[in-house]
């Protein structure tokens, strides 16, 4: 079934340690973002990849790292987790970088300790 | 000032009712406007974009679109409980590319 999938569902994570979310689509998409959903605040684009290879800084970039190897697959890398990253994690996908429709993921409930 | 604001809400109509949601935003430049439906514990799925000034209807659903003003609306007619949710308004600016600033949400609540 076409889509993106994230992993994990939801975490808990102490304070100080490393955390990778992962996000892979299997629709050829060349875009693909990362956002964050915090109560009162909405959607926050953190990093972003026009296609493979290139990334990009988004709105709430501080404490965060993406890489963009291939086109499926887009981490998203917290190197030590504060609880201000505390949040629910989306990620999303369009087929172009000019496209407007964005798909997102299921979402990674993720709550730092 | 935030770049798109909306009223948090939470909005309640009554079923069948016609549900109105607004958003506006700061920059002038922006292109590309988006109504995305959110249900609780869900992830944002779109259900309308629009790009001209005026009115664009699909089905129950029309957006509308003041650029001078700068304010996009959604309106939801004969509004169902199953239209609960939140709704998130996004721009596209020029200068942003692909990248999207959402507002906060709206709440919807229909009531039966």
């Amino acid at each position: 079934i076409a889509g993106i999938t994230q992993a994990p569902t939801s975490q808990i994570l102490a304070a100080g340690r490393r955390m990778t979310l992962r996000c892979t689509q299997d629709m050829r998409h060349n875009a693909m973002y990362w956002y964050r959903q915090d109560l009162g605040l909405g959607l926050r684009l953190i990093h972003y990849s026009n296609t493979a290879g290139t990334t990009g800084k988004g709105e709430v970039p501080d404490g965060y790292s993406v890489s963009r190897a291939n086109t499926d697959d887009f981490p998203l890398t917290l190197a030590s987790a504060v609880p201000s990253q505390t949040s629910v994690y989306f990620c999303a996908s369009a087929s172009s970088a000019s496209t407007d429709t964005q798909y997102f993921g299921p979402g990674t409930r993720l709550t730092v300790l | 000032q935030k770049e798109v604001e909306q009223n948090s809400g939470p909005l309640s109509v009554p079923e069948g009712a016609i549900a109105s949601l607004n958003c506006t935003y700061s920059d002038r430049g922006s292109q590309s406007f988006f109504w995305y439906r959110q249900y609780s514990g869900k992830s944002p799925e779109l259900i309308m974009f629009i790009y001209s000034n005026g009115d664009k209807e699909d089905g129950r659903f029309t957006a509308q679109l003041n650029k001078a003003s700068q304010y996009v609306s959604l309106l939801i007619r004969d509004s169902q409980p199953s239209d609960s949710a939140t709704y998130l308004c996004a721009v596209k600016k020029v200068t942003s590319g692909s990248r999207l600033t959402f507002g906060e949400g709206t709440q919807l609540t229909v009531n039966p």
